[in-house]
């Protein structure tokens, strides 16, 4: 089973500054088969990225992914008030279960 | 408009069962694998199951293996989570998702429910 440590815990920004979330596999996704979510309280995920840097439909251009092998990194351009919540990866390219990450938690500095 | 309704959450005691569903609309069913992910109150998320596009195929996280089934019928468009010896850690509200891509053998999750409220307690 691969896990995924998503670093930091807890990140504090203001708007308009530039956010960098980690996530590292503790095993090479061979495929890059590596997607980001983002979750508001009382509600579901929200796929951002998919296969580590593509954009899903929808998805502001201020969100960008980039990585391979075991690490892999979402930046968030210019923080948005609406961009904080909590961001979560996943890797689903690998044999099952699909591990998640623990989360990073965006807050407004 | 991908729409999809979980349902069947509710509070049960442990070693008890309970059944969930995920109905789906404005898809083709037939060729999405669906998952299954729960988060417990105030924690990250879980995969927990995967079943295939065809239903031929499932998998499962190692807690749940040999308590809960994953199913589906296409008739129907609906997605189904059997959970049986149901055990305090199981409480988690429970999300029904589909793949991103149709026909592909696991994918990450696209559309996501709003989820069912499952709560384990004596």
């Amino acid at each position: 089973e691969i896990a995924l440590t998503q670093s930091p815990g807890t990140l504090s920004l203001s708007p308009g500054e530039r956010a960098t979330l980690s996530c590292r596999a503790s095993q090479s996704l061979t495929t890059n088969y590596l997607a980001w979510y983002q979750q508001k309280p009382g509600q579901a995920p929200r796929l951002l990225i998919y296969g580590a840097s593509s954009r899903a439909t929808g998805i502001p251009d201020r969100f960008s992914g980039s990585g391979s092998g075991t690490d892999f990194t979402l930046t968030i351009s210019r923080l948005e008030p609406e961009d904080f919540a909590v961001y979560y990866c996943q890797q689903y390219g690998n044999s099952p279960p699909y591990t998640f990450g623990q989360g990073t938690k965006l807050e407004i500095k | 408009q991908v729409h999809l309704l979980e349902s069947g959450g509710g509070v049960v005691q442990p070693g008890r069962s309970l059944r969930l569903s995920c109905a789906a609309s404005g898809l083709n069913f037939s060729a999405y694998g669906m998952h299954w992910v729960r988060q417990a109150p105030g924690k990250g998320l879980e995969w927990v199951a995967i079943i295939s596009y065809d239903g031929t195929t499932k998998y499962y996280v190692d807690s749940v293996k040999g308590r809960f089934t994953v199913s589906r019928d296409r008739s129907k468009n609906t997605l189904y989570l059997q959970m049986n010896s149901l055990r305090a850690e199981d409480t988690a509200v429970y999300y029904c998702a589909k793949d991103h891509f149709p026909w592909g053998g696991g994918d990450c999750l696209h559309s996501w429910g709003r989820g069912t409220l499952v709560t384990v307690s004596s």
